[in-house]
C-alpha cells in the first residue's frame, strides 16, 4: 500500500525559510518524478505551488521551490511572509494511476 | 480561462445520496480529466476517482468502491459525481479538479461544494 507522509506541523518566523518533506512509501510511487505541493487556506480551494518535483506554476512566488531526494520530496518556502501560514499537502500517484495526498502539514508564520 | 463551477451546496440525511454537478468551460473538455477530491472538517485532502471526459473510463479510490459513481455529459462539459449509503463522516467539502494531458497534477480547481450529513 503506498503512502506519503508529511510532518503534521511547521514553523517559522518571518523572513526565515522552512522545508516541509513528504516521503513516499510503496513501490510504485515517485517513479516519474510526478510529485506536486498544494497550498490551502481555510474555506479555499487549493492552490498548486510546486509540479513534477520542482516547477512553478506561473504566478506563483519564486519564494516556493520544489525538489527530491530519493523517496523523500521536500517543499522550501524562503523568505516566510504572515500570508503563507496555511496547510499544505504533497501529492503524487502511483502505476496503477491512482492519486495520493499526504496527511498535510500546518504552516504557521510565528 | 479555465473554470470548473460546482453546484450548491446540499444536505443529506445518513443513507441517502447525493449528486454533484462540476461544470467546465475555457478548454477543451476532452483534453483533461476530471478528478474528486474531499476534505472533511479539521482533515486533510482525500481523492476519490477521476473520469476520462472522452471515453467515459473511470478510475476510483479503494475507500470508495461500491459507492461513488462518476460520469459526464459531454453535450454540456459537466461532470457528475454520485455517492451511495452517506454516513455523517462523508460530510466533507467535494472539490473537482483537472488534471491536463500529458501532465500529472491537479491544476485548476472548483470552488467546492459542502455536503452535510446529518440526521
Amino acid at each position: 500500500q503506498s503512502a506519503l507522509t508529511q510532518p503534521a506541523s511547521v514553523s517559522g518566523s518571518p523572513g526565515q525559510s522552512i522545508t516541509i518533506s513528504c516521503t513516499g512509501t510503496g513501490s510504485d510511487l515517485f517513479g516519474y518524478n510526478y510529485v506536486s505541493w498544494f497550498q490551502v487556506h481555510p474555506g479555499k480551494a487549493p492552490k498548486l505551488m510546486i509540479y513534477e518535483v520542482s516547477n512553478r506554476p506561473s504566478g506563483v512566488s519564486n519564494r516556493f521551490s520544489g525538489s527530491k531526494s530519493g523517496n523523500t520530496a521536500s517543499l522550501t518556502i524562503s523568505g516566510l511572509q504572515a500570508e503563507d501560514e496555511a496547510d499544505y499537502y504533497c501529492s503524487s500517484h502511483t502505476s496503477d494511476i491512482i492519486w495520493l495526498f499526504g496527511g498535510g502539514t500546518r504552516l504557521t508564520v510565528l | 480561462q479555465v473554470r470548473l463551477v460546482q453546484s450548491g451546496a446540499e444536505v443529506r440525511r445518513p443513507g441517502a445520496s447525493v449528486k454533484v454537478s462540476c461544470k467546465a468551460s475555457g478548454y477543451t473538455f476532452s483534453d483533461s480529466h476530471i478528478h474528486w477530491v474531499r476534505q472533511a472538517p479539521g482533515q486533510g485532502l482525500e481523492w476519490m476517482g477521476w473520469i476520462n471526459p472522452n471515453s467515459g473510463g473511470t478510475k476510483y479510490a479503494q475507500n470508495f468502491q461500491g459507492r461513488i459513481t462518476v460520469t459526464r455529459d459531454t453535450s454540456i462539459t459537466t461532470v457528475y459525481m454520485e455517492l451511495n449509503s452517506l454516513r455523517s463522516d462523508d460530510t466533507a467539502v467535494y472539490y473537482c479538479a483537472t488534471v491536463s494531458g500529458g501532465y500529472w497534477h491537479f491544476d485548476y480547481w472548483g470552488q467546492g461544494t459542502l455536503v452535510t450529513v446529518s440526521s
